[in-house]
Order: structure tokens, then sequence, then C-alpha cells
């Protein structure tokens, strides 16, 4: 079965970090560009980043552009968000998108996880 | 405010067709083409249209898209309770270097 599954959210502290995980089965990951996509509660989708199948594009959102950074190892099938300098507004689910083969221009974002819920409180 | 601009609601009674629009720019519907995804309350957003106009296995050909121009629609056929939920355009947007979604429009079954 093709799925991805994240990990890592909880409850962080305004200015604090945490690294979401995302583990891919079913396909092969390292053929697949990858994104981040985020859902602050009760709001709509918004793109975080985007990362093509060698590393070697990488798309942030103006958003989060210097205190996010995504990053994969496709040895392990695994997608991560490295996401510092946290704020309240960053409260959100993650969800981790499969992209495509070919441009990231070009992604159609047709497998997606159940999400993992970080939420920036003091 | 979202850079792709869908209104906020739309409604329809059972069997009715109804559409949804997505507004955008140049750098974005104009040059690149559009994906909508359906969101069904507490759970991940699922493809629905990808490239203006193509339909994943699986998804019911009561659900069609279209692009003209530097606009987008969404269109349901024979509407059914079950079409009760969100609906997101999303597209590549060429001057931010990134992907940009529509805010999202809440579709009502009367």
């Amino acid at each position: 079965e093709v799925q991805v599954v994240e990990s890592g959210g909880g409850l962080v502290k305004p200015g604090g970090s945490v690294r979401l995980s995302c583990a891919a089965s079913g396909f092969s990951f390292s053929s697949y560009s990858m994104n981040w996509v985020r859902q602050a509660p009760g709001k709509g989708l918004e793109w975080v980043s985007s990362i093509s199948s060698n590393t070697k594009y990488i798309y942030d959102a103006v958003s989060v552009r210097g205190r996010f950074t995504v990053s994969r190892d496709n040895a392990k099938n695994s997608l991560f968000l490295q996401m510092n300098s946290l704020r309240v507004e960053d409260t959100a689910i993650y969800y981790c998108a499969r992209g495509g083969v070919g441009a990231q221009r070009n992604d159609v974002f047709d497998v997606w996880g159940q999400g993992t819920m970080v939420t920036v409180s003091s | 405010q979202s850079v792709l601009t869908q209104p906020p609601s739309a409604s329809g009674t059972p069997g009715q067709r109804v559409t949804i629009s997505c507004s955008g720019r140049s750098s974005n519907i104009g040059s690149n083409t559009v994906n909508w995804y359906q969101q069904l309350p507490g759970t991940a957003p699922k493809l629905l249209i990808y490239n203006n106009d193509h339909r994943p296995s699986g998804v019911p050909d009561r659900f069609s898209g279209s692009k003209s121009g530097t606009s987008a629609s969404l269109a349901i056929s024979w509407l059914q309770s079950e079409d009760e939920t969100d609906y997101y355009c999303a597209v590549w947007d060429d001057s931010l270097n990134g992907w940009v979604f529509g805010g999202g429009t809440k579709l009502t079954v009367l």
C-alpha cells in the first residue's frame, strides 16, 4: 500500500524548535519530489516546502523561509522538516504529500499522510 | 489573503450542478496547470482533479475541471449529500517559486 506517515508534532514554546518526520512506503520514494503542507485550526491549506527527488531543488513559502528546512533521506525513505524559531502562527496540522517524478512545478499531491499537529504556545 | 480567490461558500440541492471558481493571475493559473483537492471533515485532503481536467482513478465522473486564461473551475454534477465538504484549488506560482492554494470553498448540499 502506498502511504506516508507523519510524526514528531507536539507542544512547543514560541522560539523553540521541532523536527517533523514523514515515513514513506509502498512506492519508490527516491523518485518523487515531496512536500509539506499545513493547515491552521479552522483555516485553509498552506503549502510550506518542496524538495526534489535528488534534493537539488528546494522551495519554501515566504512565511517560513529562513526558519524551516526541508530535507530527506532516500536510503531510509524519509522526509523531514526542521522547524526553528517557531511562532504562535505556525500552529497547524502538518501534512506530508507526495509530489511527482518530474519538475516540481508539475507536481500533483496524490498521496497525503494523516498529518501531525504542532502547537506553538507558552 | 490567498493568492488564488475562491468563493468561501457554495450550495446546491441534490441532483443539481454546482461550479466553484478559482481566480488567479498570469504567474500562476495563466502559466501552469491547476489541481483540485477535496477535504472531508477531520481528514487529509484528497486529490480530486489534476492538470486542469483529469480525474484520478476512483473519482466519479460527476466531478470535472476546466481552465481558461487566469481562472479555473470545478464542476460537480448530480450533487449528492456526501459532496458536502471543503474544496481547494492549487497551482504553481512562477513569481513566488512555490505552490499556492485557494482559500477553500465550503460546499453545502441543501
